[in-house]
């Protein structure tokens, strides 16, 4: 079956800092989407990405959809406290398939 | 707007017995929701997609006699798990999918079982 591998696995960094993480499938996907889950919450939609070469930014977080359509990366700049959580990237194979592969997550900690 | 609830929130029950989980789409209508599962520190284990008036689809691996899956309105899907055991104990979380282009899924809280 499909596979996203998602690095890195964690992440601890100082307030400030920017932030890059990405994800690899073995396959094309349609659809990219970036998730943040909080302990004890379920995933929050951060960006999603609907085209090939795509970059959509939302605030300090700004993604893209890889060329090959096999890859995505997150960058969040001048991390907050805030920002700390876990952050999965999603592919989804489109047509008539809605289910969503999920990366394994990467840890973010971010020191003030 | 997208807004997805889950109730309860945590439940602990004993072994044997049987627990339901409600998932709502608070501001729109959802034709197809899915259920995850996830261990602690692991990624989200899809379980099963449920269809508004149809049968759910199960996962390879996941027995569907034993989390028994309703989807009886467009707003509104639940998740029995039955006769619970303590490797039950999981965040169960669900999520709809909105719109009919994009197709985002939007994940509700969660609910924290533990089996005693």
């Amino acid at each position: 079956g499909q596979q996203l591998n998602q690095s890195p696995q964690s992440m601890f960094i100082q307030e400030g800092e920017d932030v890059s993480m990405n994800c690899t499938s073995s396959s094309i996907f349609n659809t990219w989407l970036w998730y943040k889950q909080d302990p004890g919450e379920g995933p929050v939609l951060l960006i999603a990405l609907y085209k090939a070469g795509e970059l959509t930014s939302n605030g300090r977080l700004t993604a893209q959809f890889g060329i090959t359509r096999k890859d995505s990366f997150l960058n969040i700049s001048a991390s907050i406290p805030s920002d700390v959580g876990i952050y999965f990237c999603a592919g989804r194979s489109g047509g008539s398939n809605y289910k969503l592969t999920f990366g394994k997550g990467t840890l973010l900690t971010v020191n003030p | 707007g997208a807004v997805v609830s889950q109730h309860p929130s945590r439940v602990i029950c004993k072994s044997g017995t049987s627990v339901k989980i409600e998932c709502r789409s608070l501001d729109f209508q959802a034709t197809t929701m899915f259920w995850y599962r996830q261990f602690p520190k692991q990624s989200l284990m899809l379980m099963a997609t449920s269809n508004e008036g149809s049968k759910a689809t199960y996962e390879q691996g996941v027995e569907k006699d034993k989390f028994l899956i309703n989807h009886a309105s467009l707003t509104l899907s639940t998740l029995t798990v039955t006769s619970a055991h303590p490797e039950d104990s999981s965040f169960y979380i669900c999520s709809a999918q909105s719109g009919t282009v994009h197709l985002e899924q939007f994940f509700g809280p969660g609910t924290r079982l533990t089996v005693l």
